[in-house]
């Protein structure tokens, strides 16, 4: 079982659209992260947030917790094709010992 | 600084070979770990170092090794290579175990097993 479910799993827009991608699941989280992933290389964090209700902006990304720390959402205003990559959720559960458990990922194509 | 490295970046083994991935950080980082990427399964943990010395399982350990000898340095060791373990190795880095620390990711090893 998936402990973080990302969606839509595909996207494919084009250059100047809106966007709001996903990351979900059952449990809490003592903090969530999104990273990037470009073709060929290793994924590089975008933001971490930790507190219930937050919101942090990065350029043209608003990143946003979840009130009860499950879910997180990712909101893209006016895609570039530079935005294109693969992102990922990462989270670490609540409680002691928990290890960081990252969702499958959103595969985004920006079309210029 | 170099932040995370990886070697090599390509490999190809036959069933039953052996190899070892290197991974080195030179940021002085305590939380070392490594992940394999597939299609479709995101990144799952293999194992994790807290510190020189001090080594553990993660999500999917079969059939790898690994070790701390120094703070820097944290070599995966495939013992006789398995079709099912082609894949994208990625080793990582961060000051302390988790609690939301940001994770540095070096490029990744690329293989196949034939």
């Amino acid at each position: 079982t998936q402990l973080l479910e990302q969606s839509p799993q595909f996207l494919s827009i084009q250059e100047g659209e809106n966007l709001t991608v996903y990351c979900n699941s059952s449990s809490v989280f003592s903090s969530l992260q999104w990273y990037r992933q470009e073709p060929g290389e290793g994924p590089v964090l975008l933001v971490t947030v930790v507190t219930g209700g937050e919101v942090k902006k990065l350029k043209r990304l608003t990143f946003q917790f979840g009130d009860a720390r499950k879910d997180s959402s990712l909101h893209i205003t006016a895609a570039q094709p530079g935005d294109t990559g693969l992102y990922l959720c990462a989270g670490e559960p609540a409680g002691a010992n928990s290890k960081l458990t990252f969702g499958k990922g959103i595969t985004l194509s920006v079309r210029p | 600084n170099a932040g995370v490295t990886q070697t090599p970046k390509f490999q190809v083994l036959k069933t039953g070979q052996s190899m070892t991935l290197q991974c080195a950080q030179d940021m002085n980082h305590e939380y070392m770990s490594w992940y394999r990427q597939d299609p479709g399964m995101g990144l799952r943990l293999i194992h994790y170092s807290v510190g020189a010395g001090i080594t553990d399982q993660g999500e999917v350990p079969n059939g790898y090794n690994v070790s701390r000898s120094t703070t820097e340095d944290f070599p995966l060791r495939l013992l006789s290579a398995a079709p099912s373990q082609t894949s994208v190795y990625f080793c990582a880095s961060s000051y302390v175990s988790g609690r939301g620390d940001e994770q540095f990711f070096g490029p990744g090893t690329r293989l196949t097993v034939l």
